[in-house]
């Protein structure tokens, strides 16, 4: 079992729409939580961490974390084409490692 | 501007000759880590570094080297490139250990013939 897993997709959602993108990992000593964004071809950039329980948001995006059930989620009101792209789940599993999931690749369909 | 450079972005090179990867971050980081990035595999940490002298295996450390002579620099040593080192690695950084946000370098495409 991976410790960090993420259903790879494509998840295919049209504009405008609510895009929901899940994450769970197996430590349930896990502290942090992030969640990056990839474009094809580029460097993955932080979109949101989150450390406590329940949610957080920052404009569009929305975090849920619930320590319990081990897992996470991000979700992206209004999905406009620009979101498409890989979203990366990062876990501090243990020590100082952080540990990726494999990513979810997010298409939004104009 | 606040970045972590890469050098060089791609690289083709034959089995068993030795190459570094330079990482520079002009942030003042403490924190500095390896990635590569395969498909199907996702981003798996190499080896990753809390401060100057003190560096640590990640998950994928085997054919690798790292040193952290200064704070800045974090180079990637292949001593004996093999193809399955072929693949797509990202050095990151940040501020203070893995709670804070990781800043990715442009990547380096590493193709071992």
């Amino acid at each position: 079992q991976k410790e960090v897993e993420q259903n790879s997709g494509p998840l295919s959602v049209p504009e405008g729409a609510i895009a929901s993108l899940n994450c769970t990992y197996s430590d349930r000593g896990s502290q942090s939580f992030f969640w990056y964004r990839q474009y094809s071809g580029k460097s993955p950039e932080l979109i949101m961490f989150i450390y406590s329980n329940g949610d957080k948001e920052d404009g569009r995006f929305t975090a849920q974390l619930n320590k319990a059930s081990q897992y996470v989620s991000l979700l992206i009101r209004d999905s406009q084409p620009s979101d498409s792209a890989t979203y990366l789940c990062a876990v501090n599993v243990w020590g100082n490692m952080l540990t990726f999931g494999g990513g979810t690749r997010l298409m939004v369909k104009p | 501007e606040a970045q972590v450079t890469q050098n060089p972005r791609y690289l083709i090179t034959v089995t068993g000759k030795k190459l570094t990867v330079t990482c520079s971050q002009n942030m003042n980081h403490e924190y500095m880590s390896w990635y590569r990035q395969d498909p199907g595999l996702g981003l798996r940490q190499i080896y990753y570094s809390m401060n100057v002298e003190v560096t640590d295996k990640g998950d994928v450390p085997e054919g690798y080297k790292v040193s952290r002579k200064e704070k800045r620099n974090f180079p990637l040593i292949l001593e004996s490139p093999s193809p399955n080192q072929t693949s797509l690695y990202f050095c990151a950084s940040s501020l203070v250990g893995i709670d804070t946000e990781a800043f990715f370098g442009q990547g380096t495409r590493l193709t071992v013939v």
